[in-house]
């Protein structure tokens, strides 16, 4: 089945500095790949999303980048706020399957 | 929509005792999904239904788990007898069709277990 690792497990960053967030997959046949952002005590909710087809998206400060060929993809955030500090989790389709494999989460910290 | 509908949302029971965890998914999504957090393991997939019929449950650690769903807007992720390792968040979540065709999943608040 589909195995999805994520780095890293924590980053700290200032305010205003960029973040980039890496995950891998197993399956090749995976083709969607959300990314989603958990504040403490709080359920996971979407930021953004990435499918095969395509290579880049963007939504105003986050992108992801999507390399099919060598089955990763990355989240980046830019001029980052206290409030983006919060664990982001990626996540890859199961093959043809309907289900999400997550990877184990990295915990950012935006500091003042 | 309300959103993913989970209860209860904390709860505190003694090693043993039964468990029943509710769930009802956003109103004409086909899939429904219960995943385990925790510190050490992350999100996990416990078992997936497509129109209340369950897919994969490879992800149910063991017997002492199990999950229904009698009809499309409401399932049950049931513990019997509980342990204080099954402590953790349950996640219910739902989606319309399947991930694999680029449909996003929405979580529930999640129900807080404790098992003491």
């Amino acid at each position: 089945g589909e195995n999805v690792e994520q780095h890293p497990s924590t980053l700290s960053v200032q305010e205003g500095d960029s973040a980039v967030i890496k995950c891998t997959y197993s399956d090749s046949a995976s083709n969607y790949f959300p990314w989603y952002k958990q504040e403490l005590g709080k359920r996971p909710q979407l930021i953004i999303d990435i499918r095969s087809n395509v290579g880049e998206k963007k939504d105003q400060r986050i992108a992801v980048t999507l390399n099919k060929t060598a089955k990763h993809f990355s989240l980046h955030i830019t001029e980052t706020q206290p409030e983006d500090s919060a664990v982001y989790f990626c996540a890859a389709s199961g093959g043809s399957q309907g289900n999400l494999i997550f990877g184990k989460g990295t915990k950012l910290s935006v500091k003042p | 929509d309300a959103g993913v509908i989970q209860s209860p949302r904390h709860e505190v029971t003694e090693m043993g005792q039964e468990v029943t965890l509710r769930c009802k998914p956003i109103s004409g999504h086909d899939y429904l999904f219960w995943y385990r957090q925790t510190m050490m393991r992350g999100l996990e997939l416990l078992i997936y239904f497509n129109n209340n019929v369950p897919i994969d449950d490879s992800g149910m650690p063991e017997d002492r788990f199990s999950a229904k769903m009698p009809n499309a807007s409401f399932s049950t992720l049931k513990i019997q007898p509980s342990e204080p390792r099954d402590s953790a968040v349950y996640f219910c979540a739902s989606s319309w069709w399947s991930a694999s065709s680029g449909n996003t999943i929405y979580f529930g608040e999640g129900s807080w277990l404790t098992v003491v």
